[in-house]
């Protein structure tokens, strides 16, 4: 099992520029989640999909879009970056089952510079 | 609204120290706890959880007691180890699966040999 997957590892964009950076599971999770780390924060949640088509706003979402493309991929986007969406961007899944509290499964992260 | 605070770092021991890294959350349930722990260069794993009051959470050596009277979950190990060398993250989640894990900062541990 791969587990959670991102891409890419690393990307440099100049102010303006529009990306997608890839998440995929194949631990047949229902849920996934996008969040970003920044020195001293922690980690913030941006978006979150509970299941396949849905998708609903986190903490910091203003800036991004999100895409469930399908029970695997969770897509990030952003359109028009900014200096300030410099970050690691990690990807993580979950089960939502019967179990009471089920653990997030991290990806190894993106980490993105904005010029 | 909730919140997670814990100690802040960096944190630096000499192999086979004692380690305590303190943690307080703000909530108005009962929330599971959870210690996740990243190593360098790598994504955030879970390192022990517990879900209700006077539970013990312990995993490699770690252990962390759910204290509801102090809303404290603070993480131990009695003798660490230049591996265990990383950033270790409190985090809160509330309902389940529907859930969303709520964050402190964060605190890197550093271990000299």
């Amino acid at each position: 099992n791969a587990g959670v997957t991102q891409t890419p590892k690393f990307q440099v964009l100049k102010t303006g520029q529009s990306m997608t950076l890839q998440c995929a599971q194949d631990m047949n999770h229902n849920s996934m989640y996008w969040y970003r780390q920044d020195p001293g924060m922690g980690l913030r949640l941006i978006y979150y999909s509970a299941s396949e088509g849905t998708t609903d706003k986190g903490e910091v979402p203003n800036g991004y879009n999100v895409s469930r493309l399908n029970k695997r991929e969770f897509s990030l986007r952003l359109e028009s970056a900014a200096p300030s969406q410099t970050s690691v961007y990690f990807c993580a899944s979950s089960p939502t089952d019967d179990r009471d509290v089920p653990e997030q499964y991290f990806g190894p992260g993106t980490r993105l510079t904005v010029t | 609204g909730d919140s997670v605070t814990q100690m802040e770092g960096p944190v630096t021991l000499s192999e086979e120290a004692f380690l305590t890294i303190n943690c307080t959350y703000t909530a108005t349930g009962y929330p599971s706890l959870f210690w996740y722990v990243q190593y360098p260069g790598e994504g955030l794993q879970l390192l022990l959880k517990a879900t209700k009051a006077d539970d013990k959470g312990s995993n490699k050596g770690f252990e962390a007691t759910y204290r509801k009277e102090t809303t404290s979950f603070h993480l131990e190990k009695g003798s660490v180890q230049v591996s265990d060398s990383a950033v270790y993250f409190c985090a809160l989640i509330y309902g389940g699966s529907q859930g969303n894990l709520i964050f402190g900062k964060g605190t890197k541990l550093s271990v000299k040999p």
